[in-house]
């Protein structure tokens, strides 16, 4: 079974602060991504990235810094946590076995800033 | 740019019923795919299933099975036999897809259904 592992499923952060958010997937796949998701406005593409070392912004990047600086690990980073920034992040890799393309999801982190 | 309308914010249906949630979408482009994914209220996004624009036959997978209609631009997910744990979110989603070089972004999601099975 494919696994994305997220190294918190919840998070506790005083604005300012730095945040690291982890990512983990094992199937070998090249194509990883960052979402958020908020009550109303569903999931939001904040980064992703095609291979290592390379990343494009998604729909929000403002406020986010993503690395990659291993094929199975895509981070996340708060450079300084605002209470705006409060939601659930959740990571996805995607795999493809023949036509058929299928997007993994870790479990999700839940980020409080206060 | 990529849309996805999902029209019923809730329902409520009867335990072993048949579900159908709607999604419709609008894109320009010929090669995408479609996807349905469950949220229950533990968090974690749990594909369903998935349906390539080039696929001719609807997909299937268990219990769920996708209505494709590609002149309508819908993609409704339909649930056979309702147990109480499909109660839960449904996301509608799709992706553009360029097989000659990866993906071109991350999936673009439509607000959700919640779907609650009344026993």
């Amino acid at each position: 079974d494919v696994k994305v592992t997220q190294s918190s499923r919840y998070l506790v952060k005083r604005t300012g602060e730095k945040v690291f958010l982890e990512c983990v997937q094992d199937m070998d796949h090249e194509n990883m991504f960052w979402y958020r998701q908020d009550p109303g406005l569903g999931l939001r593409l904040i980064y992703f990235s095609y291979d290592v070392k390379m990343k494009e912004k998604g729909d929000i990047p403002e406020g986010y810094s993503v690395s990659r600086e291993k094929k199975e690990r895509f981070s996340l980073i708060l450079e300084s946590a605002s209470t705006n920034q409060t939601s659930m992040y959740l990571c996805a890799s995607i795999g493809t076995s023949g036509i058929q393309e299928t997007q993994y999801f870790g479990p999700g982190t839940r980020l409080l800033v206060l | 740019a990529q849309k996805i309308t999902q029209t019923q914010p809730g329902m409520f249906v009867q335990e072993k019923e048949a579900v159908t949630l709607d999604c419709t979408y609008d894109t320009s482009d010929q090669s995408y795919g479609l996807f349905w994914y469950k949220q229950p209220s533990s968090g974690e996004m749990i594909f369903l299933i998935y349906q390539g624009s080039y696929d001719e036959q609807n997909a299937t997978e268990g219990r769920y099975s996708l209505n494709f209609q590609k002149a309508r631009k819908s993609a409704n997910l339909v649930i056979s036999a309702s147990q109480l744990g499909d109660s839960a979110m449904y996301f509608c989603a799709m992706r553009l897809l360029m097989y000659s070089g990866g993906g071109a972004d991350g999936l673009t999601f439509g607000k959700g259904t919640h779907l609650i099975i009344q026993p």
